[in-house]
């Protein structure tokens, strides 16, 4: 059974910093794009990066330029997420979901973890 | 970065009616190499993460109804509820995967009227 197991959410101070991991089982992992998504509290879904299997490729959305990282342990079946110079507007529930087997094949987004709860506040 | 629309905001149908949600996507995603729309749709109750229901514009992940449906070819696409159940609640969302920098629609929320 896929499972993705998101953590390291809480509550941070404006420009604070956090990392968010993500736990992947029940498929290679290494054989898979790798992506964040966000969603702020009663809003929609938002993309935030994507990276590829050997990690040699990395995509994110403008919003994060330069704050956020994208990478991931292929050994440890793990993806992170590191969060600098958060901002209010960076709070939302985080998911972790699996891509694509490679850029062209059909399916995206066919399993999400659960979500983990960023708060930027002071 | 392409940009997705979708209309209705919402809608209200009555159960066994059916529903319709429009996409549209600011440039083609259609990939002329393999004529496939690299379009997909999910749906997303409270509480829980979004679930994958079409892929490629149309065709129907495994496990999902087949009175969920989905059409549309190069910047123009419909996901149809053809017959909706209550379980079918939900926020409705569109994505293109086309370009490596994925962008979500604004989502239609279906309630029952």
């Amino acid at each position: 059974e896929v499972q993705l197991v998101e953590s390291g959410g809480g509550l941070v101070q404006p420009g604070g910093s956090l990392r968010l991991s993500c736990a992947a089982s029940g498929f290679t992992f290494s054989s898979y794009w790798m992506s964040w998504v966000r969603q702020a509290p009663g809003k929609g879904l938002e993309w935030v990066a994507n990276i590829k299997q050997d990690g040699s490729e990395k995509y994110d959305v403008d919003s994060v330029k330069g704050r956020f990282t994208i990478s991931r342990d292929n050994a440890k079946n793990s993806l992170y997420l590191q969060m600098n110079s958060l901002r209010a507007e960076d709070t939302a529930i985080y998911y972790c979901a699996r891509g694509q087997a490679a850029v062209g094949t059909p399916k995206l987004f066919d399993y999400w973890g659960q979500g983990t709860l960023v708060t930027v506040s002071s | 970065d392409i940009v997705m629309t979708q209309s209705p905001d919402s809608l209200a149908v009555s159960l066994g009616e059916r529903a319709t949600i429009n996409c549209k996507s600011s440039q083609s995603v259609l990939y002329s190499s393999n004529n496939k729309n690299y379009l997909a749709w999910y749906q997303q109750k409270p509480g829980q993460p979004p679930k994958l229901l079409i892929y490629w514009a149309s065709t129907r992940e495994s496990g999902v109804p087949d009175r969920f449906s989905g059409s549309g070819s190069g910047t123009d696409f419909t996901l149809t509820i053809s017959s909706l159940q209550a379980e079918d609640v939900a926020v409705y969302y569109c994505l293109q995967y086309y370009s490596t920098r994925f962008t979500f629609g604004p989502g239609t929320k279906v309630d029952i009227k």
